[in-house]
């Protein structure tokens, strides 16, 4: 297995634009999670799927944030707008559950201009 | 409120050196327990973790941890560090969830 694929690896987007991150899980997972990455915050849980369907999205910051996952093995974070404070890294993880761990991918750099 | 902490941010020592990272969970609730490392530009990369059993759990790269019930900790330790074990280590807790829930990180510096 690839492991969970994400892209792009980097994205730099003038404010206000939108942005579209996208994952790819390990075949077989039925848990799919969204995480942020900043200096200052650390790795932020933003929203997390089990068999396609959202759980908990209570990480994620303003409407401004959506995340879709319209089959088990695809799954999109949306910006728009983006803003500056935007800028991190994304993670999307990947499970089959709590007691397996998590399978990480290699994250979207994201820098808003 | 559950929270994973680990008190220190940094913690610089010399190859070949023993190493001790710590961290502490607030739950007295049924909890899962791992160890992630991040190497630069990278994602987290499973080193171990603590579902049931003995106390004492084994990871990958001679690293090891032990969970404490009492005093709700779950340290990593390795007896013998090498440069290329310089790196960033998050301690995570599953609190009778699905989610895992991350400490703030502690960057290990092995110096030669």
């Amino acid at each position: 297995d690839a492991g969970v694929i994400q892209s792009p690896r980097h994205e730099v987007t003038e404010m206000g634009q939108e942005v579209t991150l996208r994952c790819k899980p390990i075949s077989g997972h039925d848990y799919l999670f969204w995480y942020r990455q900043t200096m200052m915050r650390g790795l932020e849980l933003l929203i997390y799927f089990n068999n396609n369907v959202p759980i908990d999205d209570s990480g994620m910051p303003e409407d401004r944030f959506s995340a879709k996952m319209p089959n088990a093995s695809f799954s999109t974070l949306k910006i728009q707008p983006s803003e500056p404070r935007d800028s991190a890294v994304y993670f999307c993880a990947s499970s089959s559950g709590a007691g397996y761990g998590y399978t990480f991918g290699s994250g979207t750099r994201l820098t808003v201009v | 409120a559950q929270s994973v902490t680990q008190l220190d941010s940094q913690v610089p020592v010399f190859e070949e050196a023993p190493v001790e990272l710590r961290c502490n969970y607030s739950s007295s609730v049924s909890v899962y327990l791992f160890w992630y490392v991040q190497y630069p530009n990278q994602g987290l990369q499973l080193l171990l973790k603590y579902l049931s059993g003995s106390t004492l759990v084994k990871g990958i790269n001679g690293f090891e941890a032990e969970f404490n019930k009492s005093q709700t900790s779950f340290h990593l330790r390795k007896p013998s560090v090498h440069i290329s074990d310089t790196a960033e280590y998050f301690c995570a807790v599953t609190f009778n969830t699905d989610k895992l829930i991350f400490g703030t990180g502690t960057r290990l510096q092995v110096f030669p």
